[in-house]
C-alpha cells in the first residue's frame, strides 16, 4: 500500500511568519506534488518536483517555494504566510507519467 | 471555464439505489482518477482508467476519451458511500499533473 505522511497535521501561524510544510513517502516515486483544497475549488496544484532537486511551479505558485531534498522529501514553504494561504493542503506522490498518484492525509494551516 | 466539469455538484440517494456521477473534459485527458474524500478529509483512490471500463465491487468507472469524459456508477447505495467524489484527468507528459473537477457531494440516506 502506498504511503505518504504529512507533517504537522494542523497548524496555526501568523500574518508574516514562515511556515513550512513537509511531506514523506516511502513509495519510491519519482514524482511528488503539493495541492492546495478549498471549497468550491476543488484541489489545485502548487508546485511538483520529478525528483531530488527539482521544483517546478504548478498552477497557482505564487506566495509559495518547495524543495525537494531527497527522493522521500518534498517540503512546501511559505516565506510570508497571508490569510489568504489558509487551507488544507495535500500531498502527493506518483510515478512517472501516466501513473496514479496516492495522497498523504493532508495539512490543515490556518493564518491569522 | 473549468478544464473538468464534474456533475451534479451533489446529490443524496436512499441506501440500496444507484447513481451515476459524471465528469467532462475540455483538456485532452490521457488517464482519469476517481476519489472518495471521506467525512475525516481524507482522499481515496477508487479508480486510476486509461480509455476503458473498470469495476470494484458495487463501483464501476467508465472512460471515454475520445468524446472526452467519465462516469462512475454506484450500485446498491449504502451509508459508507457518503462524502465528496473528485475526478481528476491527466492529459499526459512526464510531469503527470492532475486536473482535479470540484467534486460531487454524495449524501446516502437510511
Amino acid at each position: 500500500e502506498a504511503a505518504v505522511t504529512q507533517s504537522p497535521r494542523n497548524k496555526v501561524a501568523v500574518t508574516g511568519g514562515k511556515v513550512t510544510l513537509s511531506c514523506n513517502q516511502t513509495n519510491n516515486h519519482n514524482n511528488m506534488y503539493w495541492y492546495r483544497q478549498d471549497t468550491g475549488h476543488g484541489l489545485r496544484l502548487i508546485h511538483y518536483s520529478y525528483g531530488a532537486g527539482s521544483t517546478e511551479k504548478g498552477d497557482i505558485p505564487d506566495g509559495y517555494k518547495a524543495s525537494r531534498p531527497s527522493q522521500e522529501n518534498f517540503s512546501l514553504i511559505l516565506e510570508l504566510a497571508t490569510p489568504s494561504q489558509t487551507s488544507v493542503y495535500f500531498c502527493a506522490s506518483g510515478g512517472l507519467g501516466g501513473q496514479e498518484q496516492y495522497f498523504g492525509p493532508g495539512t490543515r494551516l490556518t493564518v491569522l | 471555464g473549468d478544464k473538468v466539469k464534474q456533475s451534479p455538484s451533489a446529490l443524496s440517494l436512499q441506501e440500496g439505489t444507484n447513481s451515476a456521477l459524471r465528469c467532462n473534459f475540455s483538456i485532452a485527458a490521457t488517464t482519469v482518477q476517481w476519489f472518495l474524500q471521506n467525512p475525516r478529509g481524507s482522499l481515496i483512490n477508487l479508480f486510476y482508467l486509461v480509455p476503458g471500463t473498470k469495476e470494484n465491487g458495487r463501483l464501476k468507472s467508465a472512460f471515454d476519451s475520445k468524446e472526452s469524459y467519465s462516469t462512475l456508477h454506484i450500485r446498491d447505495a449504502q451509508l459508507e458511500d457518503s462524502g465528496t467524489y473528485f475526478c481528476a484527468a491527466d492529459s499526459g507528459g512526464s510531469n503527470a499533473k492532475l486536473t482535479f473537477g470540484k467534486g460531487t457531494k454524495l449524501s446516502v440516506k437510511s
